[in-house]
C-alpha cells in the first residue's frame, strides 16, 4: 500500500536559521500521488501547509517550499529562516489519484529556540 | 469562527462502554471523513461520506459506526469500547471527492481515553 515516510521525530533549530524537514512516499498504485504538507500548531488542528499535485513543481506558502520530486520519491520541506512562531508538528502526506483517502506520515516535531 | 467543529474535545470512558463523537462542519462540504491517530503513529483513513453515503470503509471493526443525521454532520460511533481505542480521532471535509475539490480540511480532533 501506499505509505510516507518522516525520519525525524524531533528538529529543533534556532531562529533565523535554516530547515529541512524529510520526507520520502512510496505509491503503488497507478498516476502520480498528491503530496501535502500539514502542519498542527499547539493547541490547534491540523491544518494544510501547502500542497503539489504535479511532479516536479514546488509549492510554498508562509515563507515554506517543497518540492514533488518523482525521481527521488520525496518532497522535503525547506525554510530559509524560521521563526519561534514556527514551533508545531509538520504532517508530510500524499492522496493517491485514485482515492480520497490521505496516507500521512508519523509527523516531525519542529522546535524553534529563541 | 471554527468551520469544523468536534465534540467533545476530551473523553474519558470505561472498556466496554459506547461512545459517540461529534463531527459538523460548515463549509458548505459534500464529502466528509474520520481519521483516527494513536500514540506514536500516524493519522490513519477509517471512513469517507459523500452526500451522506458510505464511500469507503478501511476499518476492519464493526465496533465502529459513523452516523450522518444531515449532509453537514459525521458522527462516530464506537461501542464495546477497548484500552486501544484510545486515541486522538480527527473528523475531516472536502468539497467533493475526486479531483482539485478533493482538498480535505480536517477538525481540531477529540481524544478518547478508554480506562
Amino acid at each position: 500500500g501506499d505509505s510516507v515516510t518522516q525520519t525525524e521525530g524531533q528538529v529543533t533549530v534556532s531562529e533565523s536559521k535554516s530547515l529541512i524537514i524529510n520526507c520520502t512516499y512510496s505509491a503503488t498504485s497507478i498516476g502520480y500521488p498528491n503530496l501535502f504538507w500539514y502542519v498542527r500548531y499547539p493547541g490547534e488542528g491540523l491544518q494544510l501547509l501547502l500542497k503539489v499535485i504535479t511532479a516536479g513543481q514546488k509549492g510554498s506558502s508562509r515563507g515554506f517550499e517543497a518540492t514533488y520530486n518523482k525521481e527521488a520519491t520525496s518532497f522535503h520541506l525547506q525554510k530559509a529562516s524560521v521563526q519561534e512562531s514556527d514551533s508545531a508538528v509538520y504532517y508530510c502526506a500524499l492522496r493517491a489519484s485514485n482515492t480520497n483517502k490521505v496516507v500521512f506520515g508519523t509527523g516531525t516535531r519542529l522546535q524553534v529556540l529563541p | 469562527d471554527p468551520k469544523i467543529i468536534q465534540k467533545p474535545k476530551y473523553l474519558v470512558a470505561v472498556t466496554g462502554s459506547e461512545k459517540i463523537l461529534i463531527c459538523e462542519q460548515y463549509l458548505g462540504h459534500n464529502a466528509m471523513y474520520w481519521y483516527r491517530q494513536s500514540a506514536k503513529k500516524p493519522l490513519e483513513f477509517m471512513f469517507s461520506y459523500s452526500y451522506q453515503k458510505l464511500m469507503d470503509n478501511q476499518t476492519a471493526s464493526s465496533r465502529f459506526q459513523p452516523q450522518s443525521s444531515k449532509k453537514n454532520h459525521l458522527d462516530l460511533q464506537i461501542t464495546a469500547l477497548k484500552p486501544d481505542d484510545s486515541a486522538t480521532y480527527f473528523c475531516a471535509s472536502s468539497q467533493d471527492m475526486g479531483g482539485r475539490s478533493a482538498e480535505q480540511f480536517f477538525g481540531p480532533g477529540t481524544r478518547l481515553t478508554v480506562l
